[in-house]
């Protein structure tokens, strides 16, 4: 079962800031948060990942709480592009990889 | 650089029928997996090869299906013979054997049967 929870669905303007918050308060110490999207039918895409300090790349920032137990996943100006599933993911730690998909939250970017 | 790639990315067979799955990993990723979303489910893992030997193959539903990966490049998945509860889409995905190992996912075979 996943490891995370997060609202089924979220609404935001176009042009906005989208703040997308993940529970994850098992995870383990080795064990890293990511951040999947999957618009339409498309395959999951990567958007970003973390384990303890917050991380920014092109798409997206990541801000992870000091005791890692939540996260948020930020889109800063949000297109609607970006309407999507997004799937927070805690993976597993050692040499198993295998990404567990919850439900996601389905943002939905309006005009 | 190219991504995953899948083929086909539809296919439509009967009950009974068999079919199969192509995944060409990005060049240079040792590991490759294959997960699927059925209907109304979650994306679910199925299993995963380092090269060519299998890693983990927990997700596999039944005997049904048999994954390869000869020569440790692109992978099949074989469904022998296709059940109805097979329908859903399969997404195959590959990672580097170093650093955090991201998967990236290829565009998914959606997979009917009738």
């Amino acid at each position: 079962d996943a490891k995370t929870t997060q609202p089924p669905s979220m609404d935001c303007a176009e042009g906005r800031a989208a703040n997308l918050p993940c529970n994850h308060s098992t995870i383990s110490g080795n064990e890293y948060v990511y951040w999947y999207r999957q618009i339409h039918s498309q395959g999951p895409q990567y958007i970003i990942h973390g384990l303890k300090n917050n991380e920014t790349n092109e798409m997206a920032s990541l801000i992870i709480t000091e005791d890692r137990k939540s996260s948020t996943l930020i889109l800063p100006h949000a297109t609607l592009r970006d309407t999507a599933v997004y799937y927070c993911i805690v993976r597993e730690g050692g040499s198993n990889y295998k990404l567990t998909f919850g439900k996601g939250t389905l943002l939905t970017v309006n005009p | 650089e190219a991504g995953v790639t899948q083929f086909p990315s539809h296919s439509v067979i009967e009950k009974g029928q068999t079919v199969t799955l192509r995944c060409d990993p990005i060049s240079g990723h040792d590991n490759l997996y294959w997960y699927r979303r059925v209907m109304g489910k979650e994306i679910k893992f199925l299993l995963h090869f380092v090269k060519e030997s299998k890693q983990d193959e927990s997700g596999m539903p039944n005997n049904r299906f048999l994954a390869e990966r000869t020569g440790g490049t692109y992978s099949t998945l074989k469904v022998q013979p296709a059940e109805l509860e097979d329908s859903g889409v399969y997404f195959c995905a590959s990672s580097q054997n170093r650093g955090r190992q991201t998967q990236y996912f290829g565009p998914g075979t959606r997979l009917l049967v009738l």
